[in-house]
């Protein structure tokens, strides 16, 4: 599975939008792009996910570019609630099981 | 919403001992997983299991072992605990994508 690049800390202002960027270089045409976040002391809650095609959903939008070699996850209206570790992960789909590798993630800091 | 249940949030025990934990899903779901958190390492998968009775190893199944013998349930046995087995550990079931329970905290003295 492609490795992914991610900053380590970012902050942004409550009511913001926070845009958080992953590069993904080496991604294969069959590898998709997931985005997880993990709140202290709890499980890694999954957000959204994409091919090729930018997607929304309740939680977010996530932004992949043509050549599909990095994404951007955005939270339009971040909230104090948000503050958390996000996981960028490129994992290919397999006919049993679909294997994610998390490496250290975006520690996102949502301040008032 | 899908949930995914860990028997313990924290759990503590002895060197030696042989230690079970429970991860029940109500997603119906073939798939379901074991991993393990350790500050600076990510998760780290250790087994999981694609059908009732069917399982494969991860990246670090060394002194671990799995059951699945019904589908909503897949427990992760550690056969004779050690000190560096200490870790949180994530159950998470489901197929793109995975949702994970909250874990549990396994300390071993």
């Amino acid at each position: 599975d492609a490795k992914t690049t991610q900053p380590t800390s970012m902050d942004c202002a409550e009511g913001r939008a926070a845009n958080l960027p992953c590069n993904h270089s080496t991604i294969s045409g069959n590898e998709y792009v997931y985005w997880y976040r993990q709140i202290h002391s709890q499980g890694p809650q999954y957000i959204i996910h994409g091919l090729k095609n930018n997607e929304t959903n309740e939680m977010a939008s996530l932004i992949i570019t043509e050549d599909r070699k990095s994404s951007t996850l955005i939270l339009p209206h971040a909230t104090l609630r948000d503050t958390a570790v996000y996981y960028c992960i490129v994992a290919r789909v397999s006919g049993t099981a679909s294997k994610l590798t998390f490496g250290t993630g975006t520690r996102l800091q949502v301040t008032l | 919403d899908v949930k995914v249940t860990q028997s313990s949030r924290y759990l503590v025990k002895r060197t030696g001992e042989k230690v079970f934990l429970e991860c029940v899903q109500d997603m119906d779901h073939e798939n379901m997983f074991w991993y393990r958190q350790d500050p600076g390492l990510g998760l780290r998968l250790i087994y999981f299991s694609y059908d009732v009775k069917m399982k494969e190893k991860g990246d670090i199944p060394e002194g671990y072992s799995v059951s699945r013998e019904k589908k909503e349930r897949f427990s992760l046995i550690l056969e004779s605990a050690s000190t560096n087995q200490t870790s949180m550990y994530l159950c998470a079931g489901g197929f793109q994508p995975q949702h994970f329970g909250d874990g549990t905290r396994l300390s071993i003295l």
